[in-house]
């Protein structure tokens, strides 16, 4: 079946510093989703990637998706500790069904 | 509008006891699943509905069942709860089934089974 796989598991960082998390897919996808999930709390949609080397930007967060539609990054610059959370990619390759990546776990130093 | 509902936030079953998850949403959204999060694994997709009366199983169904009776209402029973079950459950919903567009999860429910 179809894998997202997602690195790395956890990153700490200074508060100013940038931040960057990957997601790979085993297959082609048709789009892909980063959600981010403060703790204790339930995943929030950030964003949607559909074009091939599509690049979309909200504010300090740029997102990318590869190519081949089979990877994508979210790229934070200069972290807040705001930023704090898990950030969750989820791919879909033609079906009904959202593959999430394991996360990345954002924590950031004051 | 509530959005996505879930009911009960935190439950304790004990092993062989049944329950059912329940989760509403108020948005007419025709697609709606379930996810379990278990620490590291990220969600992993247990059922999914993509209109009223039809279901069909995600990566990791066993032990759960689910129905689809209404747009609204997307319920999940567990059948005979086993520690391995332990776990955040959040029920998800987005506005049509194909394509793509942005889930809206539930606040999700805590359940330990000892």
């Amino acid at each position: 079946g179809q894998q997202v796989m997602q690195i790395p598991q956890y990153q700490h960082v200074q508060e100013g510093e940038d931040f960057t998390t990957y997601c790979n897919s085993s297959t082609t996808l048709s789009n892909i989703q980063w959600y981010k999930q403060r703790p204790g709390g339930h995943p929030v949609f950030l964003i949607q990637l559909v074009k091939s080397g599509e690049v979309k930007k909200q504010k300090r967060l740029t997102f990318q998706f590869g190519e081949a539609k089979k990877n994508s990054s979210l790229h934070i610059t200069a972290t807040q500790t705001t930023d704090v959370g898990t950030y969750f990619c989820a791919g879909r390759a033609g079906s009904y069904q959202l593959t999430f990546g394991k996360g990345t776990k954002l924590s950031v130093i004051p | 509008n509530a959005g996505v509902t879930q009911t009960p936030k935190f439950q304790v079953l004990k092993t062989g006891q049944s329950m059912t998850l329940q989760c509403a949403q108020d948005m007419n959204h025709e697609y709606m699943s379930w996810y379990r999060q278990d620490p590291g694994m990220g969600l992993r997709l247990i059922h999914y509905s993509v209109g009223a009366g039809i279901t069909d199983q995600g990566e990791v169904p066993n032990g759960y069942n689910v129905s689809r009776s209404t747009t609204e209402d997307f319920p999940l029973r567990l059948l005979s709860a086993a520690p391995s079950q332990t776990s955040v459950y959040f029920c998800a919903s987005s506005p049509w089934a194909g394509g793509g567009n942005e889930q809206f999860f539930g606040p999700g429910t805590r359940l330990t089974v000892l």
